[in-house]
């Protein structure tokens, strides 16, 4: 079974640029989450889709935005890009999230994209 | 709001030793801890924790919950070189379809 596929690996962007992002679950999971690392930070949440819903959205900038197809892949599209936006972006998925039992909320990582913001 | 805490931040231990990793938390209807390594770039699941007490256990890794004093802990026994990496803890709680990461625990694991 194929992992969390993210495309691309890497990213350079200037300043005010745009950028989309994309990650391809595992087959049968319907819920990808977003997160972003970086050192100081570790792994911030972004937000979470299942079904193509977005149920929960971390404290990023509306500049942050997602979305997810019927095929369960989603992207995510920074805009307007700053310095400070310079990370690794990881995906997750799962089969779902928040059901009862637990063990179908673990969540399996992509490698990620690393954007980096000239 | 909601909080977890890894400790130490790094670590630099000689082949052969064991290690003992911390993770506590002050989070909201807490549901679920989950323990990952991250070595490169994918973090790699290693544990997921619900009930306090229960010990989970692969090779040489083992990790334990308690929920009343609000903390897990990671052990590697027998540390080699492999082990290296970031190991992250998380914590999801009931009805906020999220999970929200500690900064990691750095281990270098010298030959």
């Amino acid at each position: 079974k194929a992992g969390v596929t993210q495309t691309p690996r890497y990213l350079i962007k200037t300043r005010g640029q745009q950028v989309t992002l994309s990650c391809s679950p595992i087959s049968g999971h319907r819920s990808v989450s977003w997160y972003q690392q970086t050192p100081g930070q570790g792994l911030q949440f972004l937000f979470e889709y299942f079904s193509e819903t977005q149920r929960n959205k971390g404290n990023f900038p509306g500049r942050f935005s997602g979305r997810q197809f019927s095929n369960s892949r989603s992207e995510m599209n920074v805009s307007t890009l700053e310095l400070g936006d310079s990370a690794l972006y990881l995906c997750a998925s799962s089969l779902s999230s928040g059901q009862l039992v637990l063990a179908k909320n673990i969540q399996y990582f992509g490698a990620g994209t690393r954007l980096s913001v000239l | 709001e909601d909080k977890v805490v890894q400790s130490p931040l790094s670590l630099v231990v000689h082949e052969g030793d064991t290690v003992t990793l911390n993770c506590s938390y002050e989070v909201t209807n807490f549901r679920s801890l989950l323990w990952y390594k991250q070595e490169k770039k994918a973090p790699t699941f290693l544990f997921m924790l619900t009930s306090s007490g229960i010990e989970k256990k692969s090779g040489r890794l083992s990790s334990i919950l308690d929920k009343k004093e609000l903390f897990s802990i990671l052990n590697i026994t027998a540390t080699q070189t492999g082990d290296s990496a970031v190991y992250l803890c998380a914590v999801g709680t009931s009805g906020t379809y999220k999970y929200i990461f500690g900064t990691g625990t750095r281990l270098k694991v010298l030959a």
